[in-house]
């Protein structure tokens, strides 16, 4: 069936990049995403990448995208104590349907 | 522009008590879902619909009651509850066409049941 995988924590030191990852299993997918959550907030769409690209920048936001191994990832350069939060990979395979993975958790140190 | 107004924000239940969580969205869109998002898991989805009058259930159904009379309200009824229904609760809206703009959230409600 459909999953979507990433690792649940990630640490980093304020400055460094973060680089957060995500597998999907659905081929058919049209747009991946990311979202972040702050605390005691939903969820706030982040990023987008269509499954046609490969990389999307924006800002200090890199998207890439590997079809052929179904792996997604999220690089925040220069990463700060407000990107801590949890980020979720998703993916939209259509219709009503998104699958969101379970969430990475990413804490910046000062 | 509200967006996804959730309401109540937090709530405690006794088991076996009833009690709907209120939707509303003002942006038109086609699609509404409810999500429960318990640690570890991410979100399942419990029901959604892609129109007004029209429901389906999601990954996670049971104890869960929904109707959509309006385009713009997608109110959740637990039915009869459950210490198993203690969670964080997000509705999500979209646009039939989702594409680059995802969904819209609402914050959420913690509920929990004793």
């Amino acid at each position: 069936g459909e999953d979507v995988e990433q690792s649940l924590f990630l640490s980093v030191r304020e400055g460094d990049s973060s680089v957060i990852n995500c597998t999907y299993t659905d081929s058919s997918s049209t747009y991946l995403y990311w979202y972040k959550q702050e605390p005691g907030a939903g969820l706030q769409l982040l990023t987008y990448i269509f499954s046609n690209m490969d990389m999307k920048q924006d800002q200090r936001l890199t998207v890439l995208l590997n079809k052929k191994d179904k792996h997604l990832s999220l690089r925040i350069a220069d990463t700060q104590t407000g990107d801590s939060a949890i980020y979720f990979c998703a993916e939209d395979t259509g219709g009503f349907k998104t699958i969101f993975g379970a969430g990475t958790r990413l804490f910046v140190k000062a | 522009n509200a967006g996804v107004t959730q309401t109540p924000k937090f709530q405690v239940l006794k088991t076996g008590q009833s009690m709907t969580l209120q939707c509303a969205q003002d942006m038109n869109h086609e699609y509404m879902s409810w999500y429960r998002q318990d640690p570890g898991m991410g979100l399942r989805l419990i029901h959604y619909s892609v129109g007004a009058g029209i429901t389906d259930q999601g990954e996670v159904p049971n104890g869960y009651n929904v109707s959509r009379s309006t385009t713009e309200d997608f109110p959740l009824r637990l039915l009869s509850a459950a210490p198993s229904q203690t969670s964080v609760y997000f509705c999500a809206s979209s646009k039939q066409d989702r594409g680059q703009y995802g969904y819209t959230f609402g914050s959420g409600t913690r509920l929990t049941v004793v």
